[in-house]
């Protein structure tokens, strides 16, 4: 089972953008096909997809979050990343990465361990 | 945008049988995913493609999805499987959707 592991600035204020990197060991990003993932979750609150990469650079976006949200890979690092521009205290969450199969249809696993990032000012 | 509902909470006894309902619209269509979640730990796989079981998974846990919702099974409920469980499902142009998550308690 391969692991995933977030890092990133936990501490941000408005405006700023977020930040945030999901290394990857056991298998490599830039081949097969699984897609990498972002998944966020507000405190004490549910799971919301942010969206995920393909191998070769592909991605799709939760529609809500399209115009603020970047995912991209780093295959030489094994590793990929999340900038979302523009943040509020509502942005405020931990921030799991996962590996995603089955295309079209995508379930998710493993999980990294989350990182929390507060938005305040 | 495409909804997924679940009940927020679920109250069973020890070695009883939990079901946590998943529904939404024409959902039996789709496939759907069931994870577990532990406080202050992240989420778990337990089924996928509603009715198959990853590795590792106790055979306790089932899924069934068929019309409108689906089914998360828990036979022999034990205290170890009290957490939040989310049920997950794909629809375009929606993309990935979660339910809203229910707390199962074991008491």
């Amino acid at each position: 089972q391969p692991q995933l592991q977030e890092s990133g600035s936990g501490l941000l204020k408005p405006s700023q953008t977020m930040s945030l990197t999901c290394a990857v060991s056991g298998v490599s990003v830039g081949s097969g096909t699984y897609s990498w993932s972002w998944i966020r979750q507000p405190p004490g609150k549910g799971l919301q997809w942010i969206g995920y990469v393909f191998p070769g650079g592909v991605t799709y976006y939760n529609p809500s979050l399209k115009s603020r949200a970047t995912i991209s890979l780093d295959t030489s690092e094994n590793r990929f990343s999340l900038e979302l521009t523009s943040v509020t205290a509502a942005d405020t969450a931990v921030y799991f990465c996962a590996r995603g199969d089955g295309l079209g249809e995508t379930w998710f696993d493993p999980w990294g361990h989350g990182i929390l990032v507060t938005v305040s000012s | 945008s495409y909804d997924l509902t679940q009940p927020p909470s679920v109250s069973v006894s020890p070695g009883q049988t939990a079901s946590i309902t998943c529904s939404g619209d024409k959902l039996g269509d789709k496939y759907t995913f069931w994870y577990q979640q532990k406080p202050g730990q992240s989420p778990v796989l337990v089924v996928y493609r509603d009715t198959k079981r990853p590795s590792g998974i106790s055979e306790r846990f089932s899924g069934s999805n068929s019309g409108n919702t689906a089914t998360l099974t828990i036979t022999g409920t034990q205290t170890m499987d009290e957490a939040d469980y989310y049920c997950q499902a794909w629809d375009s142009p929606s993309g990935v959707v979660f339910g809203g998550g229910t707390r199962l308690t074991v008491l």
